[in-house]
């Protein structure tokens, strides 16, 4: 099955500087990459998503990058702000079952 | 549209005693899953469900059992539950080959 590996596990930056989380996959077969955010005691939510086909993608503040032939992604925040600080999680996954894996996330503290 | 909505929130079960988590999703998504998170340990998956009248194991899938009643409706069920059980569990849905995953509001499980 695929594993995903995620760096650093805990991260805190200044408001306003740059954030930058590490993904890893083994599974060469994986295609879809999505980003959750997590807050205290809620549920993830889906920020951020690249498929296999697309190097960069940006949404505002947020940006992933994909490099297929090392097998990994990143994730890009800039000018961070403390409502960014929550635990953000890396995925993987294949169209087909579409089963998602995990890394073991990334708790992001944003320091005013 | 009220998404994907599990219940309980909350429960306490003595060790032995067997329960189960409902989920429901309203999106007419295919693929149904059901996670547990630990701390350090990220979203690991217990059951999938890839349409209506299949599911598969996952990561974790030792001391439980899912029943996908219909497209909407996925039930996660402890037989006999045990402290390690005692975990916050995440019924999520997608749309198969479509975009990520949406996810319940989560319960909190503690097995004394």
């Amino acid at each position: 099955g695929e594993n995903v590996e995620q760096h650093p596990s805990t991260l805190s930056v200044q408001e306003g500087d740059s954030a930058v989380i590490k993904c890893t996959y083994s599974d060469s077969a994986s295609n879809y990459f999505p980003w959750y955010k997590q807050e205290l005691g809620k549920r993830p939510q889906l920020i951020i998503d690249i498929r296999s086909n697309v190097g960069e993608k940006k949404d505002q503040r947020i940006a992933v990058t994909l490099n297929k032939t090392a097998k990994h992604f990143s994730l890009h925040i800039t000018e961070t702000q403390p409502e960014d600080s929550a635990v953000y999680f890396c995925a993987a996954s294949w169209d087909t079952g579409n089963q998602f894996y995990f890394g073991t996330g990334t708790s992001l503290t944003v320091i005013p | 549209n009220a998404g994907v909505t599990q219940t309980p929130k909350f429960q306490v079960l003595k060790t032995g005693q067997s329960m189960t988590l409902q989920c429901a999703q309203d999106m007419n998504h295919n693929s149904m899953y059901w996670y547990r998170q630990d701390p350090g340990m990220g979203l690991r998956l217990i059951y999938y469900s890839a349409s209506e009248g299949t599911t598969d194991k996952g990561e974790v899938p030792n001391g439980y059992n899912v029943s996908r009643l219909n497209k909407r409706e996925f039930s996660l069920r402890l037989e006999s539950a045990a402290p390690s059980q005692t975990s916050v569990y995440f019924c999520a849905s997608s749309d198969t080959g479509a975009g990520g995953a949406f996810f319940g509001q989560g319960t909190r499980l503690t097995v004394v």
